[in-house]
């Protein structure tokens, strides 16, 4: 059964960081381009970041170049996004996804991120 | 960007009618190689959201056959044959043709009346 696990989310202060974790199962995790997406009540769904299996080719949604970094370690079955320098519209919860004719088919039970003061 | 226009945004029905939901995208999401990466997914309360559709008709597996897409170009539609409860949810479409910019719509609220 694939399982994906979101981790690492929580309060922070506007301009501040935070590392969130996608830990990966029941699937060959090399294999697959991984992708962040986001939720908030106010934006809806929104795609983030994408990562090709290797690692070799990222692509970003233009609201967070610059300030997240998406990487992952296929030894540890894992997916990570840097988020830096973040703003009250990050808000959002977080999900990890694989990435597959262009749609994601897995999903994890997302982590949430609160930019407040 | 690639706008993607839900309606309705709320949609009440009765179970066991039938309960379909438009998707319209600001331009053609025939892609170069032929294909139309157009998805449907469903997201029950509390859950994350779960693909039902990909490929404008191709369902996902275990998805009942209640469901079903359909449309080319720059419209599309979701259609539920008798909804059940367990159908309550929001529905969004998204498209993946314009490689890496993914759009999704706004999302539509199925409820029973």
């Amino acid at each position: 059964e694939v399982q994906l696990v979101e981790s690492g989310g929580g309060l922070v202060q506007p301009g501040g960081s935070l590392r969130l974790s996608c830990t990966a199962s029941g699937f060959t995790f090399s294999s697959y381009w991984m992708s962040w997406v986001r939720q908030s009540p106010g934006r809806g769904l929104e795609w983030v970041a994408n990562i090709k299996h290797d690692g070799s080719e990222k692509n970003y949604v233009d609201f967070v170049k610059g300030r997240f970094t998406i990487s992952r370690d296929n030894a540890k079955n894992s997916l990570y996004l840097q988020m830096n320098s973040l703003r009250a519209e990050d808000t959002a919860v977080y999900y990890c996804a694989t990435l597959a004719s262009s749609s994601w088919g897995n999903w994890g039970q997302g982590t949430l991120v609160t930019v407040s003061s | 960007d690639i706008v993607m226009t839900q309606s309705p945004l709320s949609l009440p029905v009765t179970l066991g009618q039938p309960a379909s939901i438009s998707c319209r995208s600001s331009q053609s999401l025939v892609h170069s190689d032929g294909n139309t990466y157009l998805s449907w997914f469903q997201q029950r309360p509390g859950q994350s959201p779960r693909r039902l559709i990909y490929r404008v008709s191709k369902r996902d597996s275990g998805v009942p056959d209640r469901f079903s897409g359909s449309g080319s170009g720059t419209d599309f539609t979701l259609q539920i044959s008798r909804v059940e409860a367990e159908d309550i949810g929001l529905y969004y479409c998204m498209q993946g043709t314009r490689w890496p910019m993914f759009t999704f719509g706004q999302g539509t609220k199925l409820e029973i009346k």
